[in-house]
């Protein structure tokens, strides 16, 4: 059973890019959540998501910024219009549904360097 | 209010040292309870649960109070390995969310 898995693990973009990550979560959980790290600061909340919904956006910028979680397929986090204050490390973790106690997992995150 | 609030830290103390953290949440409506440890530049991973009657795991001992709303992770003996940051997680209905953790850097 692989656990979460994020692609890529490193991206390079240039001012004005876009960068999209992907995050496809561990088999049988519908749960996803994105969370951005700033060097040598905490995780910040960005977005939660279940298959085909956005259940909670209060972390994500207003502008530039977008997920889904299709039906088919892994979690995507998108990035356009690129600016240097965005690179960060992107980390994703899933879970099962709530109910049940069970923890959630991390993917190994994905490091964003605009240069 | 935030929803999970720790204090950043950094917590720094020397080789052998009892540790303590505390978070407190808001929702007490709040359904399950971790600790989690993030490594510089890693992956938070689990480090263990929290149960209402308190749980130990070796060094590390966790506790939780739902009347106070806060849990608190106790680390015995503190090795320089146990350098890391430490997240605390809240589980409601709907979702699952962290802390921004506390920081513990043991000396030598």
């Amino acid at each position: 059973n692989a656990g979460v898995m994020q692609n890529p693990r490193h991206l390079v973009r240039r001012r004005g890019q876009e960068a999209r990550l992907r995050c496809s979560p561990m088999k049988g959980h519908s749960h996803v959540y994105w969370y951005r790290q700033l060097p040598e600061e905490g995780l910040k909340f960005m977005v939660y998501l279940q298959k085909e919904n956005i259940i909670d956006e209060s972390g994500m910028p207003k502008e530039r910024f977008s997920a889904e979680f299709p039906k088919e397929g892994p979690s995507i986090l998108r990035i356009q219009q690129v600016v240097r204050g965005d690179s960060a490390a992107y980390f994703c973790a899933s879970s099962p549904q709530p109910q049940g106690g069970a923890e959630a997992f991390f993917g190994q995150g994905t490091r964003l360097t605009v240069v | 209010r935030k929803e999970v609030e720790q204090d950043p830290g950094p917590f720094n103390v020397p080789e052998g040292a009892t540790v303590a953290f505390n978070c407190t949440y808001s929702n007490s409506a709040s359904q399950s309870f971790f600790w989690y440890r993030q490594d510089c530049r890693k992956e938070p991973k689990l480090l263990m649960s929290v149960y209402s009657s308190g749980n130990e795991d070796g060094r590390f001992t966790a506790q939780l109070n739902r009347a106070s709303q806060y849990i608190s992770l106790l680390i015995r003996d503190s090795k320089l390995s146990d350098s890391a940051t430490y997240l605390c997680v809240v589980r409601g209905y709907q979702k699952v969310t962290f802390g921004t953790g506390t920081k513990l850097q043991v000396i030598p």
